[in-house]
């Protein structure tokens, strides 16, 4: 079954700073690969997402992630951080295992971004 | 454009008593539906997915069920809660072509067991 692993529960970066979210997946076939950002209390909004193609995706606030399949990893980032960025970030594979429905997702990171 | 509606917002309910959660699609057909449940720094565990009208495949052996009487309303029951039962709901829904889609979230449902 595929996996993610997100490292780093808790990121806090400076406002305008660089940020990097890290997701590092187990797949053994060719992974669809997902960001999602949650604000407190709310439900999961796409950031964006890796099927097939172009290895550099962008998304939604001005965030990207890349796909390397060399080092099993699909981390987000965003040029610079703006403090309405602040909220938890999950990172997410598509299961194919008999079931097929699931999206297995990481334990979240939540990032904190100062002033 | 889709939306996705759960209600209600937030709940408090005393341990044994029953649950009934409602989640509806709107401005799409025959989606595949999802319950999730979020668990402070457990990320998300699906306990529910629906694949048509009656379909249900349960994911996680609970007290929890699930029931899909339309095509895109989704239900989740329990008939007496535990305090285990306690967390963040959220209801999804993907396309029904192909597996391996992106999910659109509701808003979440959060309930509180005492």
């Amino acid at each position: 079954a595929q996996s993610v692993t997100q490292l780093g529960s808790h990121v806090s970066v400076s406002e305008g700073a660089l940020v990097l979210l890290r997701c590092n997946y187990s797949s053994s076939v060719p992974p669809y690969l997902f960001w999602y950002v949650q604000y407190p209390n709310q439900g999961l909004q796409l950031l964006l997402k890796y099927t097939t193609g172009a290895t550099l995706v962008k998304g939604i606030n001005g965030f990207e992630a890349e796909f390397k399949k060399s080092e099993t990893s699909f981390h987000l980032t965003k040029p610079s951080a703006h403090m309405s960025d602040a909220a938890e970030y999950f990172c997410a594979v598509s299961d194919v295992s008999n079931s097929g429905y699931a999206l297995n997702f990481g334990k979240g990171t939540s990032l904190l971004v100062t002033p | 454009s889709q939306t996705i509606h759960q209600w209600p917002a937030t709940l408090v309910q005393p341990v044994g008593s029953p649950l009934s959660l409602e989640c509806t699609v709107e401005g799409t057909s025959n989606p595949n539906l999802y319950w999730y449940r979020q668990a402070a720094g457990r990320g998300l565990q699906l306990l529910f997915y629906s694949v048509g009208i009656g379909q249900i495949s349960s994911e996680v052996p609970q007290n929890l069920s699930a029931s899909r009487p339309q095509d895109r309303q989704f239900i989740l029951s329990s008939k007496k809660l535990l305090l285990s039962d306690s967390g963040f709901y959220l209801c999804a829904w993907s396309v029904r072509e192909g597996k391996r889609h992106e999910q659109f979230f509701g808003p979440g449902t959060r309930l509180t067991v005492l």
